[in-house]
């Protein structure tokens, strides 16, 4: 089994603000992992995976995560965000072929 | 035209009445989900199915059944409503031998409110 927590139920950030939300996982198997968007009144949306190779993943917007293995961690970064980030962002964990655990998110607020 | 869609999006029902909320995708996918979502919750499974002919629960079953119709359809039913069923439910598809992982699709969801 595994599990997903994520560290900040709410952050608060000015526009043009650096942003990392924070993603731990535990599992006893190799897992992917999952970044998904929820912009207000939507569905969640893939913002970007990590299957394999490189551990620092590029996704939409400009937003980037980097596997850790060692502190099995799976953070997002965004070096500046802007108003339309707002969102709640949730981190997920896949066994190969299995099914996904997710987080229980993090509201991203950006303030003017 | 969105590939998943969810009907209806919204409803308010009273307690005691039989809701069902209904999930179709073009996507073409065998496995379908569905979710509650609650704030500071986040989602919450209800109920799974790998193909047609496979269902299981999820972590959040109780006072709900759903049905498989066909690859395409997945539906959720609230037997006899009650208020703490009050919710964000949402559909997802995923498929493994396309994109070689649990890659979700979510629905635009349905808010469901009961009085």
């Amino acid at each position: 089994a595994q599990s997903v927590t994520q560290l900040d139920s709410q952050v608060p950030v000015f526009e043009e603000a650096p942003v990392e939300l924070r993603c731990n996982y535990s599992s006893s198997v190799s897992v992917y992992l999952f970044w998904y968007v929820q912009y207000p009144n939507q569905g969640l949306q893939l913002l970007l995976k990590y299957l394999s190779g490189s551990t620092l993943v590029k996704g939409i917007n400009g937003f980037e995560a980097e596997f850790n293995k060692s502190q099995t961690s799976f953070h997002l970064r965004k070096p500046s965000v802007h108003i339309s980030d707002t969102a709640e962002y949730f981190c997920a964990v896949t066994p190969n072929a299995g099914k996904s655990t997710f987080g229980d998110g993090t509201t991203l607020t950006v303030k003017p | 035209d969105a590939d998943v869609t969810q009907t209806p999006r919204n409803r308010i029902t009273k307690t005691g009445k039989r809701i069902m909320l209904e999930c179709s995708q073009t996507k073409g996918h065998d496995r379908m989900y569905w979710y509650r979502q609650d704030p500071g919750l986040g989602l919450r499974l209800i109920y799974y199915s790998f193909d047609v002919k496979d269902i299981n629960k999820g972590e959040i079953s109780d006072g709900y059944s759903v049905s498989r119709q066909a690859q395409a359809k997945f539906s959720l039913s609230l037997e006899s409503a009650i208020p703490n069923q009050t919710a964000l439910y949402f559909c997802a598809t995923s498929d493994p031998r396309q994109s070689y992982t649990d890659t979700q699709y979510f629905g635009p969801g349905t808010r469901l409110t009961v009085l």
